[in-house]
């Protein structure tokens, strides 16, 4: 079945520091990918998604992420990060008639 | 307007109650979605809309019935609910009928079933 795997639940990194949260798909066919952030007591909000052609995909609020086949994965990645990226991040895919989210990571800033 | 709003924001009600959720979106688009969030977990889809018609039931308790009266409106009517559907209830919108279009989420209605 289709799938996509969050390592790591939670996620700590200094402000102003690297953000790496890794996501990795299983599917024969490469999916549609989705990286999603729901703030406290909030709906999720769309950063990027990745459809076909480019691998690198350029989100909102500085994040990108790169889809590798020969990984299978879609890590989502931020140079620096701020106070206002502390929020939760689901990778999500689909193949077209079913949509899967991760179990979501948990990214801690510490100042 | 890339808004999906929700109503009630929260709600509070007995397990012999009846009350509906509602969400609206005006952003043209053909499909919508309900969907439940338990705390630090990841939304699981309920039902799926497509052209007001329902296409997918996740084999959700009839207790939730839902209902698409047009194509910018999406109810969750709720009657005879356990203390264990006290959940964040989640709508989405996205613009075709596949759910390979990204999905537009409202704030959510926090539900407590007491």
């Amino acid at each position: 079945a289709q799938s996509v795997t969050q390592l790591g639940s939670h996620v700590s990194v200094s402000e102003g520091a690297l953000v790496l949260l890794r996501c990795n798909y299983s599917s024969s066919v490469p999916p549609y990918l989705f990286w999603y952030v729901q703030y406290p007591n909030q709906g999720l909000q769309l950063l990027l998604k990745y459809t076909t052609g480019a691998t690198l995909v350029k989100g909102i609020n500085g994040f990108e992420a790169e889809f590798k086949k020969s990984e299978t994965s879609f890590h989502l990645t931020k140079p620096s990060a701020h106070m206002s990226d502390a929020a939760e991040y689901f990778c999500a895919s689909n193949t077209g008639n079913q949509f899967y989210f991760g179990t979501g990571t948990s990214l801690t800033v510490i100042p | 307007d890339t808004e999906v709003t929700q109503t009630p924001k929260h709600l509070v009600m007995g397990m012999t109650n009846k009350k509906s959720l509602k969400c609206e979106q005006h952003m043209g688009h053909r499909a919508m979605y309900w969907y439940k969030q338990k705390a630090k977990k990841p939304p699981e889809l309920m039902f799926v809309y497509s052209y007001e018609k329902l296409s997918i039931n996740e084999s959700v308790p009839s207790r939730f019935s839902p209902e698409c009266p047009n194509s910018s409106l999406l109810n969750l009517h709720l009657h005879a609910l356990q203390p264990e559907d006290s959940a964040l209830y989640l709508c989405a919108s996205s613009q075709g009928a596949l759910l390979s279009d990204e999905q537009y989420f409202g704030p959510g209605t926090r539900l407590t079933v007491t």
